[in-house]
Order: structure tokens, then sequence, then C-alpha cells
């Protein structure tokens, strides 16, 4: 089955404490990216990867790192989380460019920082 | 920045009745996605329009895309308690990777 698989599915941290959320595709995507969705705000882009070894600012990049060592994997990465990190993420993956192309969502990975 | 606004927020309804919900921008997009989002779960597209002016039909949902490509509006026909989720547009730029999402209409219909 073609899917976008984030873990965890829930994680409560506390502020300054590392943590890695993971996600693979098993679609071959060249295309992937990470959101954040809060109330009011929508899905908002953090960082997006063209392919393996290329990846760039989304709107809101500021607390966060990501790595596309392979093109399956697209890890979020918190050095030193905080409060205001507090949100829903989603992983997301797309198969090439062009409009007509959709975006297939993980089933997100809600973070709670303390 | 480009920013879509949709309305209304929240939208309450007894089965069977019709309803529409708007998504407009001050920008132009060179295409207009609407998502369907159920709790617990990602975001699931539901259409594309690229075209100024170009109707789509699912179902008992209907799409538009405004004529100057910077609104859209879906009408759903008959809403049954499985509409119940919440809505998204999302605008993309012209190479449709980079999406600007709404903040949603949360659609709830009650049997």
């Amino acid at each position: 089955e073609a899917q976008v698989t984030q873990n965890p599915r829930y994680l409560i941290t506390v502020t300054g404490k590392k943590l890695t959320v993971t996600c693979s595709q098993n679609m071959n995507h060249e295309y992937m990216s990470w959101y954040r969705q809060d109330p009011g705000l929508g899905l908002r882009q953090i960082y997006y990867s063209m392919n393996v070894e290329v990846t760039d600012k989304g709107d809101v990049p500021e607390g966060y790192k990501v790595s596309r060592k392979e093109k399956r994997n697209f890890p979020l990465i918190l050095e030193s989380p905080s409060p205001n990190q507090t949100s829903l993420y989603f992983c997301a993956s797309q198969s090439g460019t062009g409009a007509l192309s959709p975006l297939h969502f993980g089933n997100g990975t809600r973070l709670t920082v303390t | 920045t480009q920013l879509l606004e949709q309305s209304p927020q929240f939208l309450s309804i007894q089965e069977g009745e019709n309803l529409t919900v708007y998504c407009n921008s001050s920008s132009v997009f060179s295409s207009l996605q609407w998502y369907r989002q159920e709790p617990g779960e990602g975001p699931v597209l539901l259409v594309t329009v690229v075209t100024g002016g170009e109707v789509k039909k699912l179902k008992r949902l209907t799409f538009q895309f405004g004529d100057a490509r910077k609104d859209s509006s879906l009408h759903i026909t008959a809403a049954q308690p499985g509409d119940t989720g919440l809505y998204l547009c999302a605008g993309g730029d012209n190479y449709g990777q980079n999406f600007v999402f709404g903040p949603g209409t949360r659609l709830s219909v009650l049997p």
C-alpha cells in the first residue's frame, strides 16, 4: 500500500531535549516536505526537499532541521525544542513537479513541548 | 507572502442540506487544490483546478476556480454525515511544488 509513515504519532517532551520525527514514503517520490498545523493558521511549510541531498527552507523554518540522505526518508529534527513548537506536524511527499501532482500526507505527529 | 482565507470557519448543518465554502486570496495562483482532513489523519486530495473559470464535479461536490485564479468555491449538494471534516484549500506556485494552505472550514453534518 502506498503511504507516508510518520513516527511517533504522539510525543511529549521538555524544553531543550533534542528530538527527531521520522518520515518515510514507499512511492519513490522525489519531493518531500514538512508542515505544521496550528488552529486558525492552517498548514505552514517548514522545510522541503526536491531530491536526495537537496533541501530548502519553507515559510517557518526557525528551530528546525532536516536531512535527505535517502530518497524515501526525510526526518525532522528539533535540536532544542521550545513550547512554541507544540503543534501537529505532517510530512508529505509528491511524485514530481506540476500542479496536478497531489501531496500525499502522513497521519501526523502531535508534539507537546513543556 | 501569499495568503488564503476560507469562509466560513465553522459550519454545522443537517443531513440533506446544501452548502458552499469559499477560498479567497488577493494573489493569483497557478493551481488550486482542495483537501479534506478527518480527525487523526492527514489531508487527502479531493480535486485540483488549474484553469480560470474551471468547474469540476466529484459526485455531490462541485469545485470552481475563479476567472482570475484568485478564489475558489466548493459546493456540496445534499450533505451527508460522511462529508464531515476539515476542508482545506491550497494554492500552488508555477512549479506545483510549494503550496499555501488556507486555515480550513470545519464542516459538521448532523444526521
